[in-house]
Order: C-alpha cells, then sequence, then structure tokens
C-alpha cells in the first residue's frame, strides 16, 4: 500500500492550464479505472473534483478535467482562477480491495 | 441539509482505545459506502478503511489491521471505528466520508460528502 506519487508543487498564473501528475503502478492506478481527484482549502475537509479517472460530479466547473494513460493519472486545471489554490489530492482503488491516496500536490495561482 | 458529523475524538496514552462516530443526516445512510480517512497536523490524506452499505464488506490499511474496527448501524445512522493499541503515528484527524452514488453505481472509491473530522491526539 504505498502512496501514489504526486509532485510537491504546482503553479500557474490566472487563466493558464495547469496539470497535475499521480503515478502509481499496475496494481492501483493502471489496473482500475477508479481514480479520484480531490481538493482541499486549508482547515476545510476534501472535495470530490473528479471521480472514475474522467468523470466530474454535478457542481465541479468544467475546468476540471481528469485522464489517465498506463499508470499515471492527470488532473488538468484550465482557465485558473484564484479560488484553485489549494491542495490536490489523487487516489485509486487498489490490489486487495485497497484504496491508496496520494501525497498531495499544492497548487499555487501566481 | 447532507451532513456527517464526527465525534469521539481526544488525547490517549499509547496503547490506549477509542470509538470514533460518525452520525449521517440528509440522506439514506444504507446505500452508501462509508470510508474513514486520516489526516496527521501538516501531512497528507489516508485512507483507514472502509465498510459496505450492509456491513458485509470491510477493508483497512495495513497499519490499522488487527487494531482498527469499522461498523455501522443502519438504523441509527451511524458509522464507528473502534481503534485499539493505538500508537504515536496513529495521531490525525479523522475524516468520516460518503461514498459517491451517481446513475445508480454507487463508489467506494470516492467520496463526495465528508464530515468535519475529529482529532486523534496519542501521547504519552
Amino acid at each position: 500500500q504505498s502512496a501514489l506519487t504526486q509532485p510537491p508543487s504546482a503553479s500557474g498564473s490566472p487563466g493558464q492550464s495547469v496539470t497535475i501528475s499521480c503515478t502509481g503502478t499496475s496494481s492501483d492506478v493502471g489496473g482500475y479505472n477508479y481514480v479520484s481527484w480531490y481538493q482541499q482549502h486549508p482547515g476545510k475537509a476534501p472535495k470530490l473534483m473528479i471521480y472514475e479517472v474522467s468523470k466530474r460530479p454535478s457542481g465541479v466547473p468544467d475546468r476540471f478535467s481528469g485522464s489517465k494513460s498506463g499508470n499515471t493519472a492527470s488532473l488538468t486545471v484550465s482557465g485558473l482562477q484564484a479560488e484553485d489554490e489549494a491542495d490536490y489530492y489523487c487516489s485509486s482503488y487498489a490490489a486487495s480491495n485497497n484504496l491508496v491516496f496520494g501525497g498531495g500536490t499544492k497548487m499555487t495561482v501566481l | 441539509e447532507v451532513q456527517l458529523v464526527e465525534s469521539g475524538g481526544g488525547s490517549v496514552q499509547p496503547g490506549g482505545s477509542l470509538r470514533l462516530s460518525c452520525a449521517a443526516s440528509g440522506f439514506s445512510f444504507s446505500s452508501h459506502w462509508m470510508n474513514w480517512v486520516r489526516q496527521a497536523p501538516g501531512k497528507g490524506l489516508e485512507w483507514v478503511a472502509y465498510i459496505k452499505q450492509d456491513g458485509s464488506e470491510k477493508s483497512y490499511v495495513d497499519s490499522a489491521k488487527g487494531r482498527f474496527t469499522i461498523s455501522r448501524d443502519n438504523a441509527k445512522n451511524s458509522l464507528y471505528l473502534q481503534m485499539d493499541s493505538l500508537r504515536a503515528e496513529d495521531m490525525a484527524l479523522y475524516y468520516c466520508a460518503r461514498g459517491y452514488c451517481s446513475g445508480g453505481r454507487c463508489y467506494r472509491s470516492a467520496s463526495d460528502i465528508w464530515g468535519q473530522g475529529t482529532m486523534v491526539t496519542v501521547s504519552s
């Protein structure tokens, strides 16, 4: 049950697009289409942004999109806005009926 | 209003026990997978355990196996986490989280409603 690998930080200017990667193995990200992404603002509970690799729950802006290639999933935030500044976490269903999170990426809007 | 409210956290010595509770309201609790997720101060999220809608399937992170027990009481709309043999590394904010349901499918792997968390401190 090793954590998924995310870059510790990412940044972009308002209006730009930023992509965060989430690398696992064939036992988690690569083996299942059950990757989720969460946004967490300081002192707040996480918010589900993406599920099943690329699906958005209702109410999540379409500026947020997800994808996967092999053992790496990605979250892209387009048209970056000040309120997108937060921590982002990926998670995946994993072999042996487990779930695993990534270490988190701090998104800064310059 | 759909909400989850955790309780039961506190300060305990290493080797001690705590029972966390999560009260659900505003939705059909028995229709959802439920998760416990923790976050150590200044650290990332870590999945702890999940339980199926009827309690027939449970799973734990390796570090919790044999020490933690997840359970639910659908009649009381409540989720529980019994934590025994607590260690310093268990110190964290513990969140209760609802498995997401959409289009007739319910997911253990995505959580759309989270509580505010209850803090567990393990220290001598």
